[in-house]
């Protein structure tokens, strides 16, 4: 199976920061991988697939990019509703498989 | 509006079984694979199986092939997964979820249900 990394695993921002998540994949998944947000007590929000197409809906500050093993997601500009988890999922093969997760909080 | 709803989740005993319904509304479900996700308590996201749109192939991850089975009723808009000889760690909220898009088969989930709790007693 694909194992999917994830780095930092958390950190501590402001309002108005830029950030950058990194997922790495254990092997080649060509640009297959989604990223999503995450608040407690919530289903995953979809905010971007094929590695960086912005989900209809999804508000411009996000980004994605990378493609084969390495990915990043930057949030441009962070709002305070951005306070959240945020995973990674690769879908280039099965088993799919999610990273484990970056935890954004406020500094 | 597009909604998937589950329904089923619940205690059940180490071994026992049940089965997980999604009911969906809002979009030709026939027309969509369609997934089933879990998450335990305070943990990541697990990928539990697929479903192509007549039931022809399903996928599993390797810690559920053999006691659970995704199915499917395109008449009645419905999603299921019947799990069987229940552990404890198969304790988790499980969500149905639809790829984003007809040609997608697995990836991109775009929308989730709200999920049901399913709490596995040893």
């Amino acid at each position: 199976a694909i194992r999917m990394t994830q780095s930092p695993s958390s950190f501590s921002a402001s309002t108005g920061d830029r950030v950058t998540i990194t997922c790495r994949a254990s092997q080649d998944i060509s640009n297959y991988l989604a990223w999503y947000q995450q608040k407690p007590g919530k289903a995953p929000r979809l905010l971007i697939y094929d590695a960086s197409t912005l989900q209809s809906g999804v508000p411009s500050r996000f980004s994605g990019s990378g493609s084969g093993t390495a990915f990043t997601l930057t949030i441009s500009c962070l709002q305070s509703e951005d306070f959240a988890i945020y995973y990674c999922q690769h879908y280039h093969s099965y088993p799919v498989t999610f990273g484990p997760g970056t935890k954004v909080d406020v500094k | 509006e597009v909604q998937l709803v589950e329904s089923g989740g619940g205690l059940v005993q180490s071994g026992g079984s049940l089965r997980l319904s999604c009911a969906i509304s809002g979009f030709t479900f026939s027309s969509y694979w369609m997934s089933w996700v879990r998450q335990a308590p305070g943990k990541g996201l697990e990928w539990v199986a697929n479903i192509k749109q007549d039931g022809s192939e399903k996928y599993y991850v390797d810690s559920v092939r053999g006691r659970f089975t995704v199915s499917r009723d395109n008449a009645k808009d419905s999603l299921y997964l019947q799990m069987n000889s229940l552990r404890a760690e198969d304790t988790a909220v499980y969500y149905c979820a639809r790829p984003r898009a007809t040609t997608a088969t697995n990836g991109g989930y775009d929308p989730w249900g709200q999920g049901t709790l399913v709490i596995v007693s040893s």
